[in-house]
């Protein structure tokens, strides 16, 4: 129950088109969704995030999609670049309740110049 | 510049052999979190300090040790008892508790390796 479930774990995408991340959950009392990014040799650092009581946030070329019914969000990158090639990490946690965030496997993803 | 600092970062251990990895930060963070990637595996919580002289067990604290005796510092050792001690560490912090405004931060890590 408190898995999160991401998807593809590899995923190629042509310069200019658009990636796509899903993950799932199943515990209903999470109630913060980060994405990290991760490049090679580094450490992952925060992207983007969202509430259960938002159903997007953009920033940039940086979407997230939430359907808090599905219990499902998404990650889209429009406009995808190589310097996009990183692994891309979906997270949930419970704000104010615990100090701990449950991370999905990860997606290496690779924008093809 | 704050940030969280690991050293070494190329690390080689030989069986048998205790070692110990550090982690320090300079945020004022009142928690710190220590984490394994595999490939594959994502990360996986090995750790977690929310206060200094406290810490908890994560979901893969068998054959890890750490201690919080100052705010700054989370080091983790990896014990003989580590059958398979080959990954990437990575060791975090955050404000309590991690959410919206305050996230996560990490280190650049440390990658074990066993000789």
């Amino acid at each position: 129950q408190q898995q999160v479930k991401q998807s593809p774990q590899s995923l190629i995408v042509q310069k200019g088109g658009i990636s796509i991340i899903n993950c799932a959950y199943e515990n209903t009392a999470f109630d913060y969704f980060p994405w990290y990014q991760q490049f090679p040799g580094k450490g992952p650092a925060l992207l983007i995030a969202i509430r259960p009581d938002v159903s997007e946030k953009k920033e940039g070329r940086f979407t997230i999609s939430f359907n808090k019914s599905a219990k499902q969000f998404s990650l889209h990158i429009m406009d995808s670049q190589p310097g996009d090639s990183a692994t891309y990490f979906c997270a949930a946690s419970w704000e104010n309740r615990d100090d701990k965030i449950i991370f999905g496997k990860g997606t290496r993803l690779h924008i093809l110049p | 510049d704050g940030g969280i600092t690991q050293s070494p970062k190329y690390l080689f251990r030989k069986e048998g052999q205790n070692v110990t990895l550090s982690c320090e930060q300079n945020l004022n963070h009142d928690a710190m979190y220590w984490y394994r990637q595999d490939p594959g595996q994502g990360l996986r919580l090995i750790y977690y300090s929310q206060i200094v002289n406290d810490f908890q067990k994560g979901d893969i604290a068998e054959g890890y040790s750490v201690s919080r005796e100052k705010k700054e510092s989370f080091p983790l050792t990896v014990t003989s008892a580590q059958k398979n001690p080959t990954a990437f560490y990575l060791c975090a912090s955050s404000p309590r508790p991690p959410g919206e405004g305050q996230p996560q931060h990490f280190g650049d890590g440390t990658r074990l390796s066993i000789l």
